[in-house]
């Protein structure tokens, strides 16, 4: 079955980092497309980036943009997110995905972790 | 960027009822559009993609149909454990917009 748990998440003060880690499993990783997605406590979801298999294109809403950074380790079947310069409006879960293809953006996410918990605040 | 806007919000019917969602991209996307279910606590799950196309093992109860702006997502026959948030998703470029959502209840 396929498996994404994410990790790491947890309370950081404004201006503060913070890395979340997605391990996967169950299938063959450096086959598909990944992304993260957040969603603010009682609100909607919210797209935040995305990488291709090798990890050599990676994609950024504008909210995140020059703040996060989206990498994955293939040998490790792991995904990752560093966060910096965090805002209150980070606060969210947030969710690893998996997208249902190689090639990023043009497919749904078709699996998603759990999510982890992000709270920015002082 | 392109836009999903999501109607109704919230809406409440009876057990049995056919329900219908609907979305609306500022821009066509041809049948780039999923949709997503969301239960409480739980992580979104893919219903339908390519705007009509049943993922594996969701009831056939669920549908989509549309292409370039306008969807929808139609429930023929609301069952109790269909109560949830849904969203609809445009995926066919960066940034990849959700619709704000729609509450589903029974009354």
């Amino acid at each position: 079955d396929v498996q994404l748990l994410e990790s790491g998440g947890g309370l950081v003060q404004p201006g503060g980092s913070l890395r979340l880690s997605c391990a996967a499993s169950g299938f063959t990783f450096s086959s598909h497309a990944m992304t993260w997605v957040r969603q603010a406590p009682g609100t909607g979801l919210e797209w935040v980036a995305g990488i291709a298999t090798s990890g050599g294109n990676t994609y950024y809403a504008a909210s995140v943009e020059g703040r996060f950074t989206i990498t994955r380790d293939n040998s490790k079947n792991t995904m990752y997110l560093q966060m910096s310069s965090l805002r209150g409006e980070d606060t969210a879960t947030y969710f690893c995905a998996r997208w249902g293809g190689v090639i990023p953006l043009v497919h749904p996410i078709d699996y998603w972790g759990q999510g982890t918990l992000v709270t920015v605040s002082s | 960027d392109i836009q999903m806007t999501q109607s109704p919000s919230s809406l409440s019917a009876f057990v049995g009822d056919r329900v219908t969602i609907t979305c609306r991209a500022s821009q066509g996307i041809s049948s780039y559009l999923a949709w997503y279910q969301q239960k409480p606590g739980k992580a979104p799950k893919l219903l339908i993609y390519a705007a009509s196309t049943l993922q594996a093992g969701v009831p056939s109860r669920f549908s989509g149909g549309g292409s370039g702006t306008d969807f929808t997502l139609t429930i023929s026959s609301l069952q109790p454990e269909d109560v949830a948030t849904y969203y609809c998703q445009k995926y066919n470029s960066a940034p990849q917009m959700f619709g704000q959502g729609t509450k589903v209840e029974i009354k």
